[in-house]
């Protein structure tokens, strides 16, 4: 049982580049998340979705896009990447909603725009 | 809106001692309470979740929390340490009954360092 998969695991872009980061789960979850992690700020909420086709903006979606075709797959598009999206990014799946019950995270993908 | 603080951002601790990591909460009900660990390298894994009822928790790897709902705290505990313990600690509160999806507020981390 794979879980949450996540591609790639390191990247480095130049200011301005686009790029995908792909995830996807094998459980069968509804529920979707993308988070970004920084040094001493835990994790912040950019967009989440709720099923195929429904999505919504977190915390932080500025300078991010998302599409939800299927039920295994959550890609997160950067489009014109700045040194401000160097981070470490989490995908997460769950049952239900994820206040509600445990989230299964990805490996992460870290990423850095210079 | 809730929130979360860890107010301890490193803590390190003898292997076999105790060790305590503490979780203050703000929200407006009764909350959903976890904790979450990430190992090195790693996404975040449950260790255990407080919903309702009994508030003494049981989780993985023999780390337990206690609800308290009079000091809005939450705070994760292990009577011994070992060294594979040594990691980031989250605590996290989620909205309940929020009619759309309920979204879990993350604490800034705990690192646990474990010295033999």
């Amino acid at each position: 049982n794979a879980g949450v998969t996540q591609t790639p695991k390191f990247r480095i872009l130049k200011i301005g580049q686009s790029m995908t980061l792909q995830c996807a789960q094998d459980m069968n979850h509804n529920y979707m998340y993308w988070y970004r992690q920084d040094p001493g700020m835990g994790l912040k909420l950019i967009y989440y979705s709720v099923g195929a086709g429904i999505t919504d903006k977190g915390e932080v979606p500025n300078g991010y896009n998302v599409s939800r075709s299927t039920t295994e797959d959550f890609p997160l598009r950067l489009e014109l990447a700045a040194p401000s999206q160097t981070s470490v990014y989490f995908c997460a799946s769950s049952y239900s909603s994820v206040g509600d019950t445990e989230a299964f995270f990805g490996q992460g993908t870290r990423l850095t725009v210079v | 809106a809730q929130s979360v603080t860890q107010p301890d951002i490193h803590i390190t601790v003898s292997e076999g001692a105790s060790l305590e990591l503490r979780c203050n909460y703000s929200y407006g009900a009764t909350p959903y309470l976890f904790w979450y660990v990430q190992s090195p390298g790693q996404g975040l894994q449950l260790l255990l979740k407080y919903f309702s009822g009994d508030t003494l928790v049981q989780g993985i790897k023999g780390f337990e929390a206690e609800f308290k709902r009079s000091q809005s705290s939450f705070n994760l505990r292990k009577p011994s340490v070992h060294w594979s313990d040594a990691a980031e600690y989250f605590c996290a509160v989620g909205a309940r009954n929020t009619g759309t999806a309920s979204k879990l507020t993350f604490g800034t981390g705990t690192r646990l360092q474990v010295t033999l």
